[in-house]
């Protein structure tokens, strides 16, 4: 079975610090990683996807993640988080079928 | 971008009553659409995988004959919440894999949710 941890329930950075979201995630064979971003009452929208090749993945607003099959983590990064950064992170492995399991997501607030 | 809606946003009902919640592919076909509730502060839970032209294929614990699946078209799945209860308010979202030749069928694309509060 597929599962997926995310450590940290709430994250606050001050805007402009780096960010490091935690994602360790248990699954049989190669997995699909995915991180979304959630706003308050709004639907998911993807930030990165990994499904094979280079290891670090860019994805959209400035955000990357780095594959680590040792450590089994998908943690996603930023340089500078922006105050409109603030936002539910999901963390999900998903099979060759379509079917995501979700983490249990990650607050992330960003003080000015 | 491929995008898929949901209607409605928002629905308050009254206990006893159905409602069914819409989710469209606007600009892609989805032979394959999951829906997903969540409670406030919570992760999305996965109820049931829902398969154009064939039986919704429901995740253990999820009472297929309560939440009712219909995928009638290759942009349409709809999911009926029969006899609502206040329990079954919840946020429900839905989410398309693009089956064409030009989508990754790995990718799923999210509605932005249906809100069901059920009073």
């Amino acid at each position: 079975a597929q599962s997926v941890t995310q450590p940290d329930i709430h994250i606050t950075v001050s805007e402009g610090a780096s960010l490091e979201l935690r994602c360790n995630y248990s699954y049989g064979a190669t997995p699909y990683l995915f991180w979304y971003v959630q706003s308050p009452g709004q639907g998911l929208q993807l930030l990165l996807k990994y499904f094979s090749g280079d290891t670090l993945v860019q994805g959209i607003k400035g955000f990357e993640a780095e594959f680590k099959r040792s450590q089994s983590s998908f943690n996603l990064r930023k340089p500078s988080v922006h105050w409109s950064d603030a936002a539910e992170y999901f963390c999900a492995v998903g099979n060759n079928a379509g079917k995501s399991t979700f983490g249990d997501g990650t607050t992330l607030t960003v003080k000015p | 971008g491929a995008v898929v809606s949901q209607h409605p946003s928002r629905v308050i009902c009254k206990s006893g009553t159905s409602v069914k919640i819409e989710c469209r592919s606007l600009d892609f076909q989805a032979t394959t659409m999951f829906w997903y509730r969540q409670f406030p502060k919570q992760s999305l839970m996965l109820m049931a995988t829902s398969n154009e032209g064939s039986k919704a294929t429901y995740e253990q614990g999820v009472e297929k004959d309560k939440f009712l699946i219909n995928h009638a078209s290759l942009t349409l799945s709809t999911l009926t919440v029969t006899s609502a209860h206040p329990e079954d308010s919840s946020f429900y979202i839905c989410s398309a894999r693009d089956s064409g030749a030009g989508g990754r069928s790995d990718t799923q694309y999210f509605g932005p949710g249906t809100r069901l509060t059920v009073l």
